[in-house]
């Protein structure tokens, strides 16, 4: 069965604080995916990663970035921690690119005060 | 640019009843969509999914049809259960190319109503 986890349901941070959100897929699959979703404007990708060390940015990738040292864990950064980042942070999987389903981890709420 | 619309924010329908559900786009070269639920607090799952080269898919009480030439899918819910009530996201992509991107619609609340 297809499993992505993440490491915090909920978290709470504070302005300019260094903030990591952990995503982990026991499917060996290749390519991993951060989305944050906000009220109104859908998923939006943030960055994306295909392979080991490789990182693509998405559409909004400002203010963020990611790391892939292992093919099962992907890491979103975010470097210092505004307000306008707070938001639901969702991590997907896919085993290929083209005709592939994106399968979601339970994703992250942070609030950023 | 909203290349992916879903143009009704909610829905309520009453249980044992058609849900329809809709989705808009505008990239002609979209040819493969997908449906996911997403309950609160959790991530969204894989509902269904149809490439360009169909028309129509069913799975269980799920039915999503393709229009291409209207640019329009929709997801059809019959009967309608109150578990099924959730946010529903369409999402598009150029799968043909190999693309990883999907682009995501807004969503569509359903609440089924007892």
């Amino acid at each position: 069965d297809v499993k992505v986890t993440q490491s915090s349901r909920y978290l709470v941070k504070r302005t300019g604080e260094k903030v990591f959100l952990e995503c982990v897929q026991d499917m060996d699959h290749e390519n991993m995916f951060w989305y944050r979703q906000d009220p109104g404007l859908g998923l939006r990708l943030i960055y994306f990663s295909y392979d080991v060390k490789m990182k693509e940015k998405g559409d909004i990738p400002e203010g963020y970035s990611v790391s892939r040292e292992k093919k099962e864990r992907f890491s979103l950064i975010l470097e210092s921690a505004s307000t306008n980042q707070t938001s639901m942070y969702l991590c997907a999987s896919s085993l290929s690119f083209g005709w592939e389903t994106q399968y979601f981890g339970p994703g992250t709420r942070l609030l950023v005060l | 640019d909203q290349q992916v619309k879903q143009n009704s924010p909610s829905l309520s329908v009453q249980e044992g009843r058609i849900s329809i559900l809709n989705c808009d786009y505008t990239n002609s070269m979209f040819d493969y969509f997908l449906w996911y639920k997403k309950y609160p607090a959790e991530g969204p799952t894989f509902l269904i999914s149809i490439s360009s080269i169909k028309d129509k898919n069913e799975d269980g009480r799920f039915t999503v049809f393709l229009n291409k030439s209207a640019k329009h899918l929709s997801l059809h819910i019959v009967p309608s259960q109150p578990g099924d009530s959730a946010v529903y996201f369409c999402a598009a992509s150029e799968g043909g190319s190999g693309t990883y991107k999907y682009i995501f619609g807004t969503g569509t609340r359903l609440k089924v109503l007892a």
